[in-house]
């Protein structure tokens, strides 16, 4: 099983519409999670860190559920800028990073 | 926010050829930097994790001896490809982590990447 895995997608939405996926992780020990935004033939993008709490940053929202091993993004009011593929990041507690192999969302007009 | 800088952005080399290709960080100091591959449509691989003033290590499956990497500073490290093939055409990313961050919770702050074509 991949430490990090993430549907895959794509998720085609409407401009305005609301769209939200997960990213599960295998090592119940993780200690900080991550969400990167990566572009088409260009380098991931912090895009926010993922907090027990849950934490929002604008049309953002992260949310960490430790019990059932997963975190999510949603993101609301879709924009055409939005289209991009979103990559989860795993640290585990000896401090190795997983990546998932992304989500891909494209926003349509 | 931190700055990575990686150097070349795009190199074409002939098979055989070795390439380098630099990672800096140019307004903090890291003493851990990351170099990743990804091929299209797949996700970052790590191929190793560069120390200063230390050897590398390298995961599981990258040659050590073709990927040479070398991290002399605080906010250098370089990978080496050596003896090119067609096959080692890909997208090379590096990473690097603030040193003044806990290292449980820093973000990665990345280069912009490096396209290798190899002919």
């Amino acid at each position: 099983r991949k430490e990090v895995e993430q549907d895959p997608g794509p998720f085609n939405v409407p401009e305005g519409a609301t769209v939200a996926f997960n990213c599960t992780y295998s090592n119940s020990a993780s200690q900080s999670f991550f969400w990167y935004r990566q572009d088409c033939r260009k380098e991931p993008k912090l895009l926010m860190s993922v907090y027990s709490s849950g934490n929002e940053d604008g049309r953002f929202t992260a949310q960490l559920n430790r019990a059932s091993q997963y975190i999510s993004l949603l993101i609301r009011d879709s924009k055409l800028s939005d289209s991009a593929t979103y990559l989860c990041v795993v640290t585990s507690n000896d401090y190795k990073l997983s990546f998932g192999a992304g989500t891909t969302v494209t926003v349509r007009a | 926010g931190a700055v990575v800088s990686q150097h070349p952005s795009r190199v074409i080399c002939k098979s055989g050829t070795s390439v380098k290709i630099e990672c800096r960080s140019l307004d903090f100091q890291a003493t851990t930097m990351f170099w990743y591959r990804q091929f299209p449509k797949q996700s970052l691989m790590l191929m190793a994790t560069s120390n200063e003033g230390s050897k590398a290590t390298y995961e599981q499956g990258v040659e050590k001896d073709k990927f040479l990497i070398n991290h002399a500073s605080l906010t250098l490290s370089t990978l080496t490809v050596t003896s090119a093939h067609p096959e080692d055409s890909s997208f090379y990313i590096c990473s690097a982590r603030d040193r003044t961050e806990p290292v449980w919770n820093s973000p990665l702050h990345f280069g912009n990447g490096t396209r290798l074509t190899v002919t």
